[in-house]
């Protein structure tokens, strides 16, 4: 298995409903970023969580980290069509500065 | 609010060719980074770049790919002979703290036929 696997692999849910994403990895990590992408563009950054903190929030997202389980997930509430995006996990160890990118949730809000 | 950028957004050579991609990291960044997603598939790590050097790469960054921050604000990645496996968008992205949130650009678009 690979570092950081989010799953599931594809998501679909109403408009105003909450998406759950979950992302495991391998290794101790120094901290657990969420980034979203739409088709063919950039990585938009949407939240870090340090592998000493459990929770984040951060407007409608809500991130948990469980370093004994190596887990997290991200939470989308209210969901809005614009919400409609690949979402990856991407881990960073100590020691190195290189993030390991998942292969990513492709989340659709049906409006 | 500062963002990274990149130039070009979309590139098309030829194999063989070199190429030159180009970004401005976020001003009061210290820490530079390139990736790369080929189509369909994982973003990877390529190199990252502290104090004018390179601080660590990957095994897909060999001896045809360089970086260099020629002035204050650019930062470049140079593929010297372009394989048509170098297809794939490239990411820039910068930090102000080595295990801190990067901030990624709007990536190129390399085509290699």
């Amino acid at each position: 298995s690979q570092q950081g696997e989010e799953d599931p692999q594809a998501l679909s849910i109403q408009e105003g409903e909450n998406a759950t994403m979950n992302c495991s990895y391998k290794t101790s990590i120094n901290n657990l970023q969420w980034y979203r992408q739409n088709s063919g563009r950039g990585l938009v950054h949407l939240i870090l969580i340090r592998s000493n903190e459990r929770e984040k929030h951060s407007g409608r997202l809500r991130v948990t980290l469980d370093t004994s389980k190596k887990s997290s997930s991200l939470l989308i509430t209210a969901s809005r069509a614009a919400d409609t995006a690949s979402y990856f996990c991407a881990t960073l160890n100590f020691g190195n500065e290189k993030l390991t990118f998942g292969t990513g949730t492709r989340l659709t809000i049906i409006p | 609010e500062p963002e990274v950028t990149q130039t070009p957004s979309h590139q098309v050579t030829q194999m063989g060719q070199e190429v030159i991609l180009r970004c401005v990291p976020i001003s009061n960044h210290l820490y530079f980074y390139w990736y790369r997603q080929i189509l369909g598939q994982k973003v990877e790590f390529l190199v990252s770049f502290y104090n004018n050097e390179i601080s660590e790469k990957s095994e897909i960054f060999d001896d045809q790919f360089s970086v260099e921050r020629p002035d204050g604000s650019n930062f470049t990645l140079k593929i010297r002979s372009t394989k048509l496996e170098d297809s794939a968008m490239y990411f820039c992205a910068s930090s102000k703290q080595g295990a801190d949130t990067q901030y990624f650009g709007p990536g190129t678009r390399l085509t290699v036929l």
